[in-house]
């Protein structure tokens, strides 16, 4: 099993540029989130989906902020315009519908100069 | 709304045993979760108890549920240096999918 699978790893960019976060999800899983890691706020939900569909996005910060999944297999979360402040590591994770569990990527590290 | 707590920092010596503790808010919590983080990797989950339960066991962790007083610790025995990372604590309420995490601790094992 390849486990939840992230990309890229690092994105480096200046501000006002457009950053895509992409996922793919365990197969068969049918929940997905994505989650913000900073040294300030630590663990930060923003999104998640169930069955494809957007369940809750009360942690999106702001509009600058847009998450999809057009399938079960893929996500993205996009940032537009990027703030120096974005700067965190993103995480997604998926979770089967029967299980408890929830399983993460190994996260992005985003670096908005 | 959910509330977890967890102490930023804990040193053991390798080979002695670790608690990790853990309070939280919600009453309606229904499972509470144990995540391993190395540096510069994802949360890795080592397990997870149903809040009916006191108490669960995995190997060398275990996990014990004070739930009148809101209290979760993780228990590492034998600590080695390998299990040198941050440990956060996570609730999911009620039917909720989403999962609230602690701050984390940072566990340094000594030689």
């Amino acid at each position: 099993d390849a486990g939840v699978i992230q990309s890229p790893r690092h994105e480096v960019t200046e501000m006002g540029q457009e950053v895509t976060l992409r996922c793919k999800p365990i197969s068969g899983h049918n929940s997905l989130f994505w989650y913000r890691q900073t040294m300030m706020r630590g663990l930060e939900l923003l999104i998640y989906f169930n069955n494809n569909v957007p369940i809750d996005d009360s942690g999106m910060p702001e509009d600058r902020f847009s998450a999809k999944m057009p399938n079960a297999s893929f996500s993205t979360l996009k940032i537009q315009p990027s703030e120096p402040r974005d700067s965190a590591v993103y995480f997604c994770a998926s979770s089967p519908h029967t299980g408890n569990e929830q399983y993460f990527g190994p996260g992005t590290r985003l670096t908005v100069t | 709304g959910e509330d977890v707590e967890q102490s930023l920092f804990l040193s053991v010596r390798e080979g002695d045993s670790s608690v990790i503790n853990c309070t939280y808010t919600d009453s309606s919590s229904t499972y509470l979760y144990w995540y391993k983080q190395e540096p510069g990797a994802g949360l890795q989950l080592l397990t997870y108890i149903f809040s009916n339960m006191d108490m669960k066991q995995d190997q060398r962790l275990t996990v014990l549920l004070n739930k009148k007083d809101k209290h979760l610790s993780l228990r590492i025995a034998d600590t080695q240096t390998g299990d040198s990372a941050i440990y956060f604590c996570a609730e999911r309420s009620g039917s909720a999918r989403q999962l609230t995490f602690g701050s984390g601790t940072q566990l340094t094992v000594l030689p």
